[in-house]
């Protein structure tokens, strides 16, 4: 009964590839994000997407490219991995009407650059 | 401009004792909100605790509470008769605008050890 759900939870590849994250919300929430937490704990937003939509894309190097085919999904794509990209990567979801807008996050995925 | 601010990198509690977790931040946006998120080593985060800028009670759940103060700027986190499975790392985060889907902005956080 999983709330928010990411694939894979550990991936590790050398640099130069292309990797994928997957993140799927059953919590019926229209925003959906994501986050890295570097290896001093510090999350930051990355990209948001209400309804679809992206709506925030922070400072982020265009390597990454969020996609969002519907509300309910959110995946990552990453080119051209560099070491500086390991981390901890974390989707989250919320709602953006009628209530306090907690996000709820996922289980994170653990990306490790050789 | 550093937006969160918590400046306890670690703390050590003996178990069954309240501890006081510190956060300040800094907005000038009158609508915003507050939360505290825990996370323990298996790393994932959970909400624990959400208290409204419009709020006029401290919000509490279950054995934690939000010490809110407001003109301080300051959203403490309370922990009541801790236990040991209360050691993580704990998070301070704000959200400046109610409107859809802006940013929660993250503190650096306090690692929290309970001892038996």
């Amino acid at each position: 009964d999983t709330a928010v759900s990411q694939t894979p939870k550990y991936l590790v590849t050398q640099m130069g590839n292309d990797k994928s994250i997957k993140c799927e919300q059953n919590l019926g929430h229209d925003t959906m994000y994501w986050y890295k937490q570097d290896s001093k704990k510090f999350l930051k937003i990355m990209f948001s997407y209400n309804n679809k939509e992206l709506i925030i894309n922070e400072t982020v190097p265009n390597r990454f490219s969020p996609k969002s085919p519907d509300k309910a999904h959110l995946n990552l794509h990453i080119n051209s991995l560099e070491l500086g990209d390991s981390a901890v990567y974390f989707c989250a979801s919320s709602r953006t009407s009628g209530g306090t807008y907690e996000q709820y996050f996922g289980p994170g995925t653990r990306l490790t650059v050789t | 401009a550093q937006k969160i601010t918590q400046t306890q990198p670690g703390m050590f509690v003996q178990e069954k004792e309240a501890v006081t977790l510190d956060c300040t931040y800094d907005t000038s946006d009158p609508s915003y909100g507050l939360f505290w998120y825990k996370q323990p080593s298996s790393g994932e985060m959970i909400f624990l605790i959400y208290q409204g800028s419009y709020d006029q009670q401290n919000a509490t759940e279950g054995r934690y509470s939000l010490n809110f103060q407001k003109a301080r700027k300051s959203a403490n986190l309370v922990i009541s008769a801790s236990q040991l499975g209360d050691s993580a790392m704990y998070f301070c985060a704000m959200r400046e605008d109610y409107s859809s889907a802006s940013k929660i902005i993250f503190g650096s956080g306090t690692r929290l050890s309970i001892r038996p």
